[in-house]
């Protein structure tokens, strides 16, 4: 059974600083990995998706790498700014669903 | 850009009522889901659907649960007898195919079960 974890748990940074969130699955047989940003109460906003053949992703300030065989992805913030202050969420796809790991809250001050 | 359309996006239910929740998924996609995120838990699988039957449930979608397509734009997720556990956020999503791109999440209907 896909179990994903995410490390940390939560995370606080002043404004300006590069950050990198961490994501693991257990089963490497994926089709994809894909990020989400989750305001309190609000639903889910799909930041980056990374098919299983390819090894990383952009957007903006955003970059997200995945190693398959190790079962790891991490997603990479560069210079963070208080309005990215969210729940980040990891999902993987085996099969018809996506697997979620718990989150990392991160909270970027001014 | 397409999107997943869900409503309402809160609904107050008494416990032991039935709550129909709705979604409009992207009009050429074929595979429909239902998701769940109880306050302050992880976004969990509820069961998938195409061609008009359930193509995978999880252990959580029991027989108070039920999906249906009623027409060819809408797909709803019916909780027979609500109760106060039942209270959480539900994602509706759709995909055009099972594996590949195009796999877009609604903005998801709050209930909360008094």
């Amino acid at each position: 059974k896909q179990e994903v974890t995410q490390i940390p748990a939560a995370l606080s940074v002043p404004e300006g600083e590069n950050l990198v969130l961490n994501c693991s699955f257990t089963d490497s047989a994926i089709y994809n990995l894909q990020w989400f940003r989750q305001d309190p109460g609000k639903g889910l906003t799909s930041l980056l998706l990374i098919q299983s053949s390819q090894r990383e992703q952009t957007s903006g300030r955003l970059n997200a790498s995945l190693d398959k065989s190790s079962g790891r992805s991490t997603l990479y913030i560069a210079a963070s700014q208080p309005g990215d202050s969210a729940t980040y969420l990891c999902a993987v796809r085996a099969g018809q669903n996506f697997v979620f790991g718990p989150g990392t809250r991160l909270s970027v001050l001014p | 850009e397409p999107e997943v359309t869900q409503t309402p996006s809160h609904q107050v239910t008494q416990m032991g009522q039935e709550v129909i929740l709705r979604c409009v998924p992207i009009s050429n996609h074929l595979y429909f889901y239902w998701y769940r995120q109880i306050l302050g838990q992880k976004v969990e699988f509820l069961v998938s659907f195409y061609n008009n039957e359930i193509s995978e449930k999880s252990e959580i979608f029991d027989d108070q649960f039920s999906v249906e397509r009623p027409d060819g734009s809408n797909f709803t997720l019916k909780i027979r007898s609500t109760k106060l556990e039942d209270s959480a956020m539900y994602f509706c999503a759709s995909s055009e195919v099972s594996t590949g791109f195009g796999y877009t999440f609604g903005s998801g209907t709050r209930l909360t079960v008094v």
